[in-house]
Protein backbone atom coordinates (compact mmCIF):
# COMPACT_ATOMS: atom_id res chain seq x y z
CA UNK A 1 0.00 0.00 0.00
CA UNK A 2 1.26 3.63 -0.44
CA UNK A 3 1.73 6.06 2.22
CA UNK A 4 3.11 9.29 2.30
CA UNK A 5 4.03 10.56 6.61
CA UNK A 6 4.98 13.86 7.21
CA UNK A 7 6.48 13.67 10.32
CA UNK A 8 6.34 16.95 11.53
CA UNK A 9 2.56 18.64 12.27
CA UNK A 10 4.09 21.77 13.06
CA UNK A 11 7.21 24.05 12.25
CA UNK A 12 8.53 27.18 13.16
CA UNK A 13 11.63 28.95 12.30
CA UNK A 14 13.07 32.95 11.83
CA UNK A 15 12.75 34.85 8.69
CA UNK A 16 15.85 34.04 7.26
CA UNK A 17 16.71 30.68 8.80
CA UNK A 18 16.85 27.88 6.38
CA UNK A 19 13.84 25.51 6.34
CA UNK A 20 13.38 21.90 5.78
CA UNK A 21 9.55 20.12 5.45
CA UNK A 22 10.23 15.89 5.33
CA UNK A 23 8.61 13.58 3.55
CA UNK A 24 8.77 10.20 3.62
CA UNK A 25 7.06 7.71 1.27
CA UNK A 26 6.29 3.99 0.87
CA UNK A 27 5.06 2.50 -2.74
CA UNK A 28 6.75 -0.51 -4.76
CA UNK A 29 6.42 1.19 -8.05
CA UNK A 30 8.64 4.39 -9.44
CA UNK A 31 6.69 7.37 -7.41
CA UNK A 32 5.41 10.37 -8.52
CA UNK A 33 5.99 12.82 -5.95
CA UNK A 34 4.79 16.57 -5.02
CA UNK A 35 4.64 19.11 -3.05
CA UNK A 36 1.10 21.39 -2.34
CA UNK A 37 0.81 24.49 -0.10
CA UNK A 38 -2.24 25.83 1.14
CA UNK A 39 -2.20 29.56 2.11
CA UNK A 40 -4.33 31.13 4.68
CA UNK A 41 -7.88 31.73 3.12
CA UNK A 42 -6.55 29.95 -0.14
CA UNK A 43 -7.01 26.68 -1.76
CA UNK A 44 -4.32 23.57 -1.86
CA UNK A 45 -2.08 24.85 -5.28
CA UNK A 46 0.90 22.81 -6.82
CA UNK A 47 4.08 24.22 -5.25
CA UNK A 48 6.38 21.71 -7.14
CA UNK A 49 7.14 18.10 -8.47
CA UNK A 50 10.09 16.14 -8.73
CA UNK A 51 10.11 15.10 -12.29
CA UNK A 52 10.53 18.84 -12.65
CA UNK A 53 13.31 19.32 -11.05
CA UNK A 54 12.54 23.17 -10.75
CA UNK A 55 12.43 25.75 -7.64
CA UNK A 56 9.49 27.01 -7.26
CA UNK A 57 9.60 29.92 -4.58
CA UNK A 58 12.68 29.75 -3.97
CA UNK A 59 11.78 25.80 -2.63
CA UNK A 60 13.31 22.80 -3.81
CA UNK A 61 12.79 19.32 -3.83
CA UNK A 62 14.87 16.25 -4.51
CA UNK A 63 13.71 13.38 -4.88
CA UNK A 64 16.02 10.33 -2.61
CA UNK A 65 14.75 6.55 -3.62
CA UNK A 66 17.16 5.16 -1.56
CA UNK A 67 15.57 6.81 1.88
CA UNK A 68 12.15 7.06 0.39
CA UNK A 69 12.32 10.48 0.87
CA UNK A 70 11.11 13.76 -1.10
CA UNK A 71 12.04 16.97 1.76
CA UNK A 72 11.23 20.43 0.56
CA UNK A 73 13.82 22.45 1.25
CA UNK A 74 14.56 26.82 1.11
CA UNK A 75 17.81 28.16 2.32
CA UNK A 76 16.24 31.95 3.96
CA UNK A 77 12.77 31.50 4.55
CA UNK A 78 10.20 34.68 4.26
CA UNK A 79 7.15 35.55 6.15
CA UNK A 80 5.16 34.43 3.29
CA UNK A 81 6.29 31.06 3.73
CA UNK A 82 3.88 30.62 6.35
CA UNK A 83 1.41 28.15 5.13
CA UNK A 84 0.44 24.46 5.72
CA UNK A 85 2.09 22.16 3.00
CA UNK A 86 1.80 18.48 1.69
CA UNK A 87 3.62 15.83 0.47
CA UNK A 88 1.94 13.69 -1.96
CA UNK A 89 2.31 10.64 -3.86
CA UNK A 90 0.49 10.01 -7.25
CA UNK A 91 -0.03 6.23 -8.41
CA UNK A 92 0.10 5.58 -12.18
CA UNK A 93 -0.18 2.16 -12.07
CA UNK A 94 -3.17 -0.10 -10.34
CA UNK A 95 -5.40 3.18 -9.31
CA UNK A 96 -5.03 5.73 -11.55
CA UNK A 97 -4.93 8.61 -10.62
CA UNK A 98 -4.96 8.17 -6.81
CA UNK A 99 -3.02 10.92 -5.13
CA UNK A 100 -2.07 9.95 -1.43
CA UNK A 101 -1.34 12.72 0.41
CA UNK A 102 0.33 13.34 3.81
CA UNK A 103 -1.43 14.81 6.68
CA UNK A 104 0.51 18.28 6.36
CA UNK A 105 3.11 20.65 7.73
CA UNK A 106 2.03 23.80 9.23
CA UNK A 107 5.03 26.28 8.89
CA UNK A 108 5.14 29.30 10.52
CA UNK A 109 8.38 31.75 9.94
CA UNK A 110 8.53 34.38 12.65
CA UNK A 111 9.71 37.80 12.12
CA UNK B 1 -7.61 30.84 -10.48
CA UNK B 2 -7.47 27.83 -11.47
CA UNK B 3 -11.50 27.23 -13.25
CA UNK B 4 -12.22 24.94 -10.58
CA UNK B 5 -15.49 26.10 -8.78
CA UNK B 6 -17.59 23.89 -6.08
CA UNK B 7 -21.04 24.39 -4.85
CA UNK B 8 -22.15 24.44 -2.03
CA UNK B 9 -19.36 26.23 -0.01
CA UNK B 10 -21.16 25.13 3.34
CA UNK B 11 -24.05 22.87 4.31
CA UNK B 12 -25.50 20.54 7.47
CA UNK B 13 -27.29 17.48 7.21
CA UNK B 14 -28.74 15.38 9.40
CA UNK B 15 -27.31 11.67 9.44
CA UNK B 16 -28.94 8.79 7.47
CA UNK B 17 -29.73 11.94 4.43
CA UNK B 18 -28.21 11.98 0.82
CA UNK B 19 -26.26 14.81 -0.12
CA UNK B 20 -24.82 16.08 -3.54
CA UNK B 21 -22.13 18.50 -4.12
CA UNK B 22 -21.10 19.49 -7.39
CA UNK B 23 -18.28 21.16 -9.15
CA UNK B 24 -17.18 22.59 -12.19
CA UNK B 25 -13.63 21.81 -13.99
CA UNK B 26 -11.46 23.56 -16.24
CA UNK B 27 -12.32 23.33 -19.56
CA UNK B 28 -10.38 20.61 -21.33
CA UNK B 29 -9.78 18.66 -17.82
CA UNK B 30 -11.22 15.27 -18.96
CA UNK B 31 -10.32 13.86 -15.30
CA UNK B 32 -11.80 15.01 -12.10
CA UNK B 33 -11.29 13.56 -8.36
CA UNK B 34 -13.23 13.94 -5.55
CA UNK B 35 -11.37 14.28 -2.08
CA UNK B 36 -12.12 13.82 1.50
CA UNK B 37 -10.35 16.01 4.21
CA UNK B 38 -11.03 15.74 7.74
CA UNK B 39 -10.25 18.34 10.11
CA UNK B 40 -6.24 17.73 11.05
CA UNK B 41 -5.95 15.54 8.20
CA UNK B 42 -4.59 14.98 4.58
CA UNK B 43 -6.85 14.97 1.67
CA UNK B 44 -8.01 11.29 0.80
CA UNK B 45 -8.71 10.16 -2.53
CA UNK B 46 -12.43 9.03 -2.92
CA UNK B 47 -12.60 8.42 -6.68
CA UNK B 48 -11.50 9.36 -10.14
CA UNK B 49 -13.62 9.82 -13.15
CA UNK B 50 -12.24 10.21 -16.93
CA UNK B 51 -14.55 10.84 -19.75
CA UNK B 52 -17.59 10.08 -17.26
CA UNK B 53 -16.32 6.83 -16.28
CA UNK B 54 -14.71 5.62 -13.06
CA UNK B 55 -11.36 5.00 -13.27
CA UNK B 56 -10.47 4.74 -10.00
CA UNK B 57 -11.41 4.94 -6.21
CA UNK B 58 -10.11 4.87 -2.66
CA UNK B 59 -10.78 3.24 0.36
CA UNK B 60 -14.56 4.41 0.80
CA UNK B 61 -17.82 2.56 0.74
CA UNK B 62 -20.07 2.57 -2.48
CA UNK B 63 -22.45 4.85 -0.85
CA UNK B 64 -19.96 7.10 -1.79
CA UNK B 65 -21.08 7.75 -6.05
CA UNK B 66 -19.97 10.48 -8.25
CA UNK B 67 -20.83 11.34 -12.09
CA UNK B 68 -19.62 12.96 -14.57
CA UNK B 69 -21.05 15.17 -17.41
CA UNK B 70 -19.91 16.03 -20.70
CA UNK B 71 -19.38 19.60 -19.95
CA UNK B 72 -16.93 18.75 -16.96
CA UNK B 73 -19.10 19.17 -14.35
CA UNK B 74 -19.40 16.58 -11.91
CA UNK B 75 -20.86 15.33 -8.96
CA UNK B 76 -20.45 13.59 -5.40
CA UNK B 77 -23.26 12.04 -3.93
CA UNK B 78 -22.78 10.17 -0.18
CA UNK B 79 -26.55 8.20 0.74
CA UNK B 80 -26.63 7.55 4.12
CA UNK B 81 -25.12 10.07 5.79
CA UNK B 82 -22.64 8.89 9.05
CA UNK B 83 -21.56 11.83 11.47
CA UNK B 84 -18.13 10.73 10.38
CA UNK B 85 -18.89 11.75 7.42
CA UNK B 86 -18.05 15.42 7.71
CA UNK B 87 -15.62 17.24 6.23
CA UNK B 88 -14.01 18.76 3.68
CA UNK B 89 -15.02 17.87 0.40
CA UNK B 90 -12.16 18.58 -2.72
CA UNK B 91 -13.17 18.33 -6.20
CA UNK B 92 -9.48 18.48 -8.47
CA UNK B 93 -9.13 18.48 -12.17
CA UNK B 94 -6.24 17.21 -13.96
CA UNK B 95 -4.06 19.45 -16.26
CA UNK B 96 -1.03 18.56 -17.95
CA UNK B 97 1.85 16.71 -16.69
CA UNK B 98 -0.36 15.40 -14.25
CA UNK B 99 -0.95 18.59 -12.17
CA UNK B 100 -4.25 18.39 -9.99
CA UNK B 101 -6.21 21.98 -9.75
CA UNK B 102 -8.41 22.04 -6.62
CA UNK B 103 -11.70 23.78 -5.98
CA UNK B 104 -11.90 25.56 -2.56
CA UNK B 105 -13.94 22.38 -0.98
CA UNK B 106 -17.48 22.58 0.39
CA UNK B 107 -18.33 21.97 4.07
CA UNK B 108 -20.26 19.48 5.13
CA UNK B 109 -21.46 19.05 8.39
CA UNK B 110 -23.56 15.90 9.68
CA UNK B 111 -25.45 16.52 12.73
Amino acid sequence: AQRVTQPEKLLSVFKGAPVELKCNYSYSGSPELFWYVQYSRQRLQLLLRHISRESIKGFTADLNKGETSFHLKKPFAQEEDSAMYYCALLNNNTNAGKSTFGDGTTLTVKP
Amino acid sequence: ETGVTQSPTHLIKTRGQQVTLRCSSQSGHNTVSWYQQALGQGPQFIFQYYREEENGRGNFPPRFSGLQFPNYSSELNVNALELDDSALYLCASKGAGNTIYFGEGSWLTVV
